[in-house]
């Protein structure tokens, strides 16, 4: 069956646009969560989502980014005032439902450019 | 709070040798625990995963992994790498909110 898919595969952009990346899950799971990998690190917990609500957003940044999931499949995560420091690839993983023993299953990931 | 470290940013192994990457965590109850692999231009693979039970788990491609409670580690090993074992491997710990938190991976080259 067809995995998680995200698109844009990559974007570029200028300081100060807005972007947004989607992520479509694995049909079926419950859980959809978003990581941010930079360079030479492992991915890093952004946001999870539990159906259409979020469950821990506990991960992100600051107010300039937000995720939402309103009908508990496809998630968008939205960049506001992007900065070169918002450069990475930004990886969602979806579930069969909540619990960390769940494999999470991720995607290729969006590649962020920010100029 | 949890924590994942990685000690070996790189790894060269020649193909045929035995591999072993370690792995060490900061948690405080029984961890659940994972290994990804992630290919250029791939998305993250998971290899192996142990939650509780035999300590040694047997993963894909022909790794295992070993818990090891007395030294907070889960190092994963290979007897003989393959050259298309080259890629970055993350370890990772299940955390309570159900995030998943990474070490900041092993560069495996495999040299023929």
């Amino acid at each position: 069956g067809a995995g998680v898919s995200q698109t844009p595969s990559n974007k570029v952009t200028e300081k100060g646009k807005y972007v947004e990346l989607r992520c479509d899950p694995i049909s079926g799971h419950t859980a959809l969560y978003w990581y941010r990998q930079s360079l030479g690190q492992g991915p890093e917990f952004l946001i999870y989502f539990q159906g259409t609500g979020a469950a821990d957003d506990s991960g992100l940044p600051n107010d300039r980014f937000f995720a939402v999931r309103p009908e508990g499949s496809v998630s968008t995560l939205k960049i506001q005032r992007t900065e070169r420091g918002d450069s990475a690839v930004y990886l969602c993983a979806s579930s069969p439902g909540a619990g960390s023993y769940n494999e999470q299953f991720f995607g290729p990931g969006t590649r962020l450019t920010v100029l | 709070a949890q924590s994942v470290t990685q000690p070996d940013i790189h790894i060269t192994v020649s193909e045929g040798a035995s591999l072993e990457l370690r792995c060490n965590y900061s948690y405080g109850a029984t961890p659940y625990l994972f290994w990804y692999v992630q290919s250029p231009g791939q998305g993250l693979q998971l290899l192996l995963k142990y939650f509780s039970g035999d300590t040694l788990v047997q993963g894909i491609k022909g790794f295992e992994a070993e818990f090891k409670r007395s030294q907070s580690s889960f190092n994963l090993r290979k007897p003989s790498v393959h050259w298309s074992d080259a890629a970055e491997y993350f370890c990772a710990v299940g955390a309570d909110t159900d995030k998943l938190i990474f070490g900041t991976g092993t560069r495996l080259q495999v040299f023929p």
